[in-house]
């Protein structure tokens, strides 16, 4: 299957500074990414949906200017939280469509800290 | 968003046995979909569902898409250790990926040996 590549997979970072996450479709091209926050326990919430060339569609109660998203290129999306704080401390998941009657990839994940 | 009622919400079963939880929706869905989630990774697609009624097997996973639209189930048989994990059940309104996903609960699976 398509293979979809998180980086970093943890990140510590201190309150105050920003952190960049990266989403990466190995094996294909993705016009669509979506970006998701998953609470210890918790199902997975989406944030945003990311297009190509376009602006990010952010779901409702998801500030777009905390949680930067940038879909640069068919193969990489990057979700940047900026000043962050201990409340943002989540497991970030991206997923990435293959075509449009096709199902997303999920990313393994990337937990964030911040202290 | 819309959220799914998953249940049971955690599962102890001993190693052999069989595995039923399903999900439900106050609306309808077009699409069905029953991930996998290990500890630190990333949901894997178990199975897709798209039409109502659909029953889908995949090795000792076992699918249906309720008749309503409105639900779904997932059964495990003989299971083993690997099963052990997070069972999530997403539900899509439209029948393209480039719509919403939206997911159940999850229901924890341990497995006794």
């Amino acid at each position: 299957g398509a293979v979809v590549s998180q980086h970093p997979s943890r990140v510590i970072c201190k309150s105050g500074t920003s952190v960049k996450i990266e989403c990466r479709s190995l094996d294909f091209q993705a016009t669509t990414m979506f970006w998701y926050r998953q609470f210890p326990k918790q199902s997975l919430m989406l944030m945003a949906t990311s297009n190509e060339g376009s602006k990010a569609t952010y779901e409702q109660g998801v500030e777009k200017d905390k949680f930067l998203i940038n879909h640069a290129s068919l193969t990489l999306s990057t979700l940047t939280v900026t000043s962050a704080h201990p409340e943002d401390s989540s497991f970030y998941i991206c997923s990435a469509l293959v075509r449009a009657n096709t199902e997303a990839f999920f990313g393994q994940g990337t937990r964030l800290t911040v202290v | 968003g819309q959220q799914l009622n998953q249940s049971p919400q955690s599962m102890f079963i001993q190693e052999g046995e069989d595995v039923s939880m399903n999900c439900t929706s106050s609306s309808i869905f077009n699409t069905w979909l029953w991930y996998k989630q290990e500890p630190g990774e990333g949901p894997v697609l178990l199975i897709a569902l798209y039409k109502a009624g659909e029953l889908t097997s995949n090795g000792r996973l076992t699918a249906q898409f309720g008749i309503t639209r409105k639900d779904s189930f997932l059964n495990i048989s003989a299971s083993i250790p690997s099963d052990v994990g997070i069972y999530f059940c997403a539900g899509r309104p439209g029948r393209t990926g480039a719509n919403n996903l939206f997911f159940g609960t999850g229901t924890r699976l341990t497995v006794i040996p």
